[in-house]
């Protein structure tokens, strides 16, 4: 059983929709991340908190946002995406960034941008 | 920048041991990561090198060459359950935020 909750596992939206992602973690980390999975893709960074403060990767359109509210809680928050954002969003936490932290993931919300 | 290539797909047959190998070009090694992810559910940690040489944890075993930039997956006495995706990851320690990095991952179908 994973120590991080993402919710919800499936969404489909219109690209004029407004949506949210959650991710939650319960085990004490401070240090949390958002990752793209799309086919035949390695996994892609999108964004790191760190103690609630965020670390950007500059790629990443501004149609995805992120909100850190505390150390326990991630959100992306999602509006007029596009069909080829259609991808698994995987939630990571970790304690600390250290060289040998590994990080523990969620088990994903499946997007389809329609 | 970061380039990690890994076999797209591997087969084997139960009992035997398979090897995934994984290449990679940093410019701020850090440490290499390998994760398991079964589909449809999290990637899930498996081992962690930092230094050149083999680290064996029960029927999995990790080996780096730093030099070589090389690192190989030893699975022995496959069994149907470890048939997973399993994916590359390195940590560059040229970011502020010790960025992990992945390869596309070996997708490996373990036959009876």
């Amino acid at each position: 059983e994973t120590g991080v909750t993402q919710t919800p596992r499936h969404l489909v939206m219109g690209m004029t929709n407004k949506k949210s992602l959650k991710c939650e973690q319960h085990l004490g980390h401070n240090a949390m991340y958002w990752y793209k999975q799309s086919a035949k893709k390695p996994l892609e960074l999108m964004f790191v908190y760190s103690l609630e403060e965020r670390v950007e990767n500059n790629s990443v359109p501004s149609r995805f946002s992120p909100e850190c509210p505390n150390s326990s809680h991630l959100f992306l928050h999602l509006h007029t995406l596009q069909p080829e954002d259609s991808a698994l969003y995987l939630c990571a936490s970790s304690q600390g960034q250290g060289a040998d932290t590994e990080a523990f993931f969620g088990q994903g919300t499946r997007l389809t941008v329609v | 920048g970061q380039n990690i290539d890994q076999p797209t797909e591997m087969t084997a047959t139960e009992g035997a041991i398979v090897q995934i190998n994984c290449t990679y070009q940093t410019s701020g090694f850090n440490g290499l990561f390998w994760y398991q992810q079964h589909a449809g559910e999290a990637p899930t940690f498996l081992s962690y090198n930092v230094l050149d040489g083999l680290e064996e944890k029960g029927r999995f075993s990790s080996f780096l060459s730093r030099s070589k930039g090389y690192s190989y997956l030893l699975l022995k006495e496959l069994q149907m359950k470890d048939s997973a995706s399993y994916l590359c990851a390195v940590r560059d320690g040229n970011t502020g935020f010790q960025k992990l990095v992945f390869g596309t991952g070996t997708r490996l179908l373990v036959s009876p």
